[in-house]
C-alpha cells in the first residue's frame, strides 16, 4: 500500500526540542521531493519546508529557518524533521507530504498525505 | 510571500448547489494553484493541479478556472460528502503558501 506515516509528536516544553519522522512505504521514495505541512487547531494549513530527491536541495518557511531542519534516509525510506527552540505557536499536526511529477514538471501539488502527528508546545 | 485570500471563508449551501469558491493572490500566479479538500481529523486530498486539471479518481463535478491573481474552485451539484473544507496552495514562488480555508457546511 502506498502511504506516509508520520512518528515522533507529542507534548515539548518551550525552548525545547522534538524529532519528527515519516515512514514512506509501497513507492520508490527516492524519486520525489518530499515535504512537511502543519496546521494549527483550528486554523488553516502552513507549507513548512521541502527537500530533493538525493537532500542536496532544500527550503524553508522564514518562520521556521535556523530552527527546524528537514532531512530524509532514502536507505530507509524516512523524511525527518528536526524541530528546535520550539514555540507555543509551532503548536500543530505535521503532515509529511509527497511532491508529485507532472508532464515532466515538480511542485504543481502534494498527492500523497500521511494521517499527522501531533506536536504540542506548552509547559 | 504571496499571500492567498479565500472567499468566502465559510458557506452554508444544500445538496444539489452549485458552489463557487474563489482564491484572490497577492500577486500574479503562472497556472501553479492546486485544490485540497479536508474532512474533520483527516489529512488533505488533492482535487485540482495547475489551475483546472482534476486529479485522477476526483469526480468531474469538480472544475477549476481563473488565471493571474483570482482563481476558483467550483462544484457543479453538491453531494453530501463534498462537506469539507476546501483550500487553495500556489506553487509559483517559495515560500509555498495556503489559503486560509473554506468550510463548505450544510
Amino acid at each position: 500500500e502506498v502511504q506516509l506515516v508520520e512518528s515522533g509528536g507529542g507534548l515539548v516544553q518551550p525552548g525545547g526540542s522534538l524529532r519528527l519522522s515519516c515512514a514512506a512505504s509501497g513507492f520508490t521514495f527516492s524519486n520525489y521531493w518530499m515535504t512537511w505541512v502543519r496546521q494549527a487547531p483550528g486554523k488553516g494549513l502552513e507549507w513548512m519546508a521541502n527537500i530533493n530527491q538525493d537532500g542536496s536541495e532544500n527550503f524553508y518557511l522564514d518562520s521556521v529557518k535556523g530552527r527546524f531542519t528537514i532531512s530524509r534516509d532514502n536507505a530507509k525510506n524516512s523524511l525527518y524533521l528536526q524541530m528546535n527552540s520550539l514555540r507555543a505557536d509551532d503548536t500543530a499536526v505535521y503532515y509529511c507530504a509527497r511532491d508529485v511529477l507532472r508532464f515532466l514538471k515538480w511542485h504543481t501539488d502534494f498527492d500523497l498525505w500521511g494521517r499527522g502527528t501531533l506536536v504540542t508546545v506548552s509547559s | 510571500a504571496i499571500q492567498l485570500t479565500q472567499s468566502p471563508s465559510s458557506l452554508s449551501a444544500s445538496v444539489g448547489d452549485r458552489v463557487t469558491i474563489t482564491c484572490r493572490a497577492s500577486q500574479g500566479i503562472t497556472n501553479t494553484i492546486a485544490w485540497y479538500q479536508q474532512k474533520p481529523g483527516k489529512a488533505p486530498k488533492v482535487l485540482i493541479y495547475d489551475v483546472s486539471n482534476l486529479e485522477t479518481g476526483v469526480p468531474s463535478r469538480f472544475s477549476g478556472s481563473g488565471s493571474g491573481t483570482e482563481f476558483t474552485l467550483t462544484i457543479s451539484s453538491l453531494q453530501p460528502e463534498d462537506f469539507a473544507t476546501y483550500h487553495c496552495q500556489q506553487f509559483n514562488s517559495y515560500p509555498l503558501t495556503f489559503g486560509g480555508g473554506t468550510k463548505v457546511e450544510i
